[in-house]
């Protein structure tokens, strides 16, 4: 079993649509990462939080320390939107941490 | 501010060949990261440093695979000699964390390679 698990694993919607996309995690973590990666682009940090909610335009990300699991919403879904999401989690490990990945949503936002 | 640069963006070589990518992190960023995605799935962690010092390369293939950070600037991630398997984006991503503290990461566009 992966120490990071993300569902779905891919989401089709239409356009305008509310989004969620959830992550569960089983070590302890000092921090959680939501990405966004884009067909043929890099990697762009959306979130990085430790507790309650972070928002950003239409995006929002809350995590639950004790449930150990976190979401990102979105909400009105634009055809942009359109991308892998991944939910990353920094780990205690030593001198520093380690950060963990999950397999990543694979979204599609349908106009 | 500049981002995390990567160089090349594509890479095509035949098995057994050498391969070299580079990559400049953001000015001032002690820790910096060279990750491997294969396709379809999320990053793996191939090496950390903090400044010019590795703090954990234990997922890094030792025996065809170096990396340095001499200066504890710049970096460069080397394949010799390369396998079919190795076909994937080697992503860069610094940020400013040098302790447990987390930081936002910054990643780089990617090196997408294809060994044949």
């Amino acid at each position: 079993k992966n120490e990071v698990e993300q569902s779905p694993q891919n989401l089709t919607a239409q356009e305008g649509e509310f989004i969620t996309i959830n992550c569960s995690y089983s070590v302890g973590i000092s921090a959680l990462h939501w990405l966004q990666q884009h067909p043929g682009g890099g990697i762009v940090s959306l979130f990085m939080l430790s507790s309650g909610k972070k928002k950003h335009g239409r995006l929002i990300a809350t995590i639950n320390i004790q449930e150990k699991h976190s979401s990102l919403h979105i909400t009105a879904s634009h055809p942009r939107d359109s991308a892998v999401y991944i939910c990353a989690v920094k780990v205690y490990g030593g001198a520093t941490n380690k950060l963990i990945f999950g397999t990543g949503t694979l979204l599609a936002v349908q106009p | 501010e500049a981002g995390v640069a990567q160089s090349p963006r594509y890479k095509i070589i035949e098995k057994r060949q050498s391969v070299a990518f580079w990559c400049n992190p953001i000015s001032g960023h002690a820790t910096l990261y060279w990750y491997q995605q294969i396709l379809g799935q999320g990053p793996k962690l191939l090496i950390q440093f903090q400044n010019n010092g590795v703090v954990d390369d234990s997922q890094l293939p030792k025996d065809r695979f170096s990396a340095e950070r001499l200066k504890g600037v710049d970096s460069t991630l080397k394949i010799q000699p390369a396998k079919l398997e190795d076909s994937a984006v080697y992503l860069c991503a610094s940020s400013l964390e040098t302790g447990k503290t987390a930081k936002k990461l910054f990643f780089g566009s990617g090196t997408q390679l294809s060994v044949l």
